[in-house]
């Protein structure tokens, strides 16, 4: 089994649609999780951290579950500039030197 | 403050060349990587630096060497270039079980 899963998609959905991701990790002493966006032949950028507690910034939600041991990212209202690879980020152990990152889910929204 | 920087943007190579590629961090964090993306595919670790002087291996580290003499600067070398190294390498920093924070990535070809 990955140590970070994710589906690949690709996720097509129209502007203004909601969408959500799931992202699932295998270690339950994980510490620290992300989210980030990578636009087609760019560098990945951080989109939000994830908080136990759940976090929201503007029109993204991230959630936490740590029971199920996946993390989640809801998109609502979405932009065509949405559209990019949104992989999941998992840090094992706090203070680690190791990431693990998701392949990453693609998603296009059409006009 | 520029964040992360790589040198050089693209490069050619024929089979055989060495090279090394230079990342450059001004945010003084501990951690630096280098990571390889192929088309349509995932980011995997090559190295990974936990402090200055420090190096480890990460998941494909065959055909590469990395140093780190001074913190803010991780160097990735190829002794002597495949094709199958042809690939998008991108380097990140972080401090402690903060996010990343990439480079624009280094897009080489080796013919």
């Amino acid at each position: 089994r990955k140590e970070v899963e994710q589906d690949p998609g690709p996720f097509n959905v129209p502007e203004g649609a909601t969408v959500a991701f799931n992202c699932t990790y295998s270690n339950s002493a994980s510490q620290s999780f992300f989210w980030y966006r990578q636009d087609c032949r760019k560098e990945p950028k951080l989109l939000m951290s994830v908080y136990s507690s759940g976090n929201e910034d503007g029109r993204f939600t991230a959630q936490l579950n740590r029971a199920s041991q996946y993390i989640s990212l809801l998109i609502r209202d979405s932009k065509l500039s949405d559209s990019a690879t949104y992989l999941c980020v998992v840090n094992p152990y706090s203070s680690a030197s190791k990431i693990i990152f998701g392949s990453g889910t693609r998603l296009s929204i059409r006009p | 403050n520029a964040g992360v920087t790589q040198t050089p943007k693209f490069r050619v190579l024929k089979t055989g060349q060495s090279m090394t590629l230079l990342c450059a961090q001004d945010m003084n964090h501990e951690y630096m990587y280098w990571y390889r993306q192929d088309p349509g595919m995932g980011l995997r670790l090559i190295h990974y630096s936990v402090g200055e002087g420090t190096t480890a291996k990460g998941e494909v580290p065959d055909g590469y060497n990395v140093s780190r003499l001074k913190k803010q600067n991780f160097l990735l070398g190829l002794e002597s270039a495949a094709p199958s190294q042809t690939s998008v390498y991108f380097c990140a920093s972080r401090h402690a079980d903060y996010e990343q924070y990439f480079g624009p990535g280094t897009r080489l070809t080796v013919t």
